[in-house]
Parts: structure tokens; sequence; C-alpha cells
């Protein structure tokens, strides 16, 4: 069985440049959320997707945009990118429905400078 | 909002010290509850999960039990390692996603 896998795994984008972030769910998840997580800080929830649409969305801009493809992966847009915006992004997959545990992929580390 | 607040680390402890990192929630409805550990440089892996009232979540000898009464999941184990040396993470699921602690960073010494 495949774990959740992230790419690229480092990233180094100028201030105002636009990523692109991708994830792989883990082998029969059909659920993506993705999580930003501040240095020394918990992940903060970005959104969530299921059925290749957004279902539910952080405290975060409109900047911050994904996708889900048919296969279920999926990926993570930032425009306009900022200094703040320097974190580890973390791709979370599980079945759709109450009580399920998320499994993580180990993250994209993105340094605006 | 759904809230998790943590034990401010780090937590310094000797090998096979035991341990105890204190956990509670505020939440709406019936969440679940989760701890997942981060090794430096990783992402983030489920320790344990309770789904219920008075359910214990168990794993590599870490233990939590759901209270409803006091609102806490604290995290325990008997006899740490210098392998547990980590950052953990208590956090609550209600439907949809996931609301973590801050973290608790635990070193562990020979």
């Amino acid at each position: 069985e495949t774990g959740v896998t992230q790419s690229p795994t480092h990233l180094i984008k100028t201030r105002g440049q636009q990523v692109t972030l991708r994830c792989s769910s883990q082998s029969g998840h059909n659920t993506v959320s993705w999580y930003q997580q501040a240095l020394g800080q918990g992940p903060q929830f970005i959104f969530q997707y299921y059925r290749e649409e957004e279902n539910g969305r952080g405290n975060f801009p409109p900047r911050f945009s994904g996708l889900q493809f048919p296969n279920y992966s999926s990926e993570l847009n930032v425009n306009a990118l900022e200094l703040d915006d320097s974190a580890l992004y973390l791709c979370a997959s599980s079945p759709w429905g109450l009580g399920y545990e998320q499994y993580f992929g180990p993250g994209t580390r993105l340094t605006v400078t | 909002g759904d809230s998790v607040t943590q034990m401010e680390g780090p937590v310094t402890l000797s090998e096979e010290a035991f341990l105890t990192i204190n956990c509670t929630y505020t939440a709406t409805g019936y969440p679940s509850l989760f701890w997942y550990v981060q090794y430096p440089g990783e992402g983030l892996q489920l320790l344990l999960k309770a789904t219920k009232a008075d359910d214990k979540g168990s794993n590599k000898g870490f233990e939590a039990t759901y209270r409803k009464e006091t609102t806490s999941f604290h995290l325990e184990k008997g006899s740490v390692q210098v392998s547990d040396s980590a950052v953990y993470f208590c956090a609550l699921k209600g439907f949809q996603k996931l609301v973590f602690g801050t973290g608790t960073r635990l070193l562990v010494s020979p």
C-alpha cells in the first residue's frame, strides 16, 4: 500500500511569484486536505477536496486555491507569494466521513525570499 | 470555534522516565481525538486515536484516554526512550478538518 506522497520536497520562490505543490493520496482514500505549518506552530487547515470540489476552507485568502483530479491526487496553488507564506505544507488523505483519521505526507518546505 | 491547548515544552526527561503531556480541548459536538508525532524534518505520523468518551487509544507504549467530563486527552508513556524525542501534537476532528494544538517538544537524554 502506497502512502501519501508530495512533491517537491523543497522549494524556494521569490515574493510575488506563484507556486504549485502536488500530492498523491493513499490508495483507497478519496478525500485530500491541505495544511500549512509555520515554524514552531501546529498545522493550520487550508482546505479540503472531495469529489474534485472544495469542501470547506480555513482562514486563508483566495490566492490559496486547489484542485483534485479523478484519481484523487491534488494540487495546492498559491499566487502572489508573500514572505509569511514560508512554511511546511502538508497534504493529508482519508476516506470520506466522520471519524476517519487523516494520513499525512512528508510535506513540502516552501521558502519565500 | 474548536480549539486544542497543549502544555508548552520542551519537556526534558531522562531515559526510562514517565511521560505525561497534557492536552485539553474545546469543541461542539463529539469530536474524535488524536495524537500525532513529528520527527525532525518529517511530516506527521498518527500515534493513536480515540473516537468516543472513555475510549483509550494506545500504540508503541503510548496511551491516552478520551475524558469528556474534563475535556482532556493526556498522552502518557511509562518509560521513554531516546528515540521518542520528537514534537507531539494533540488534535481533534469533527466531520472534516483537524484542529491542532501548538505541539510539545520532547527531549529524552540517555
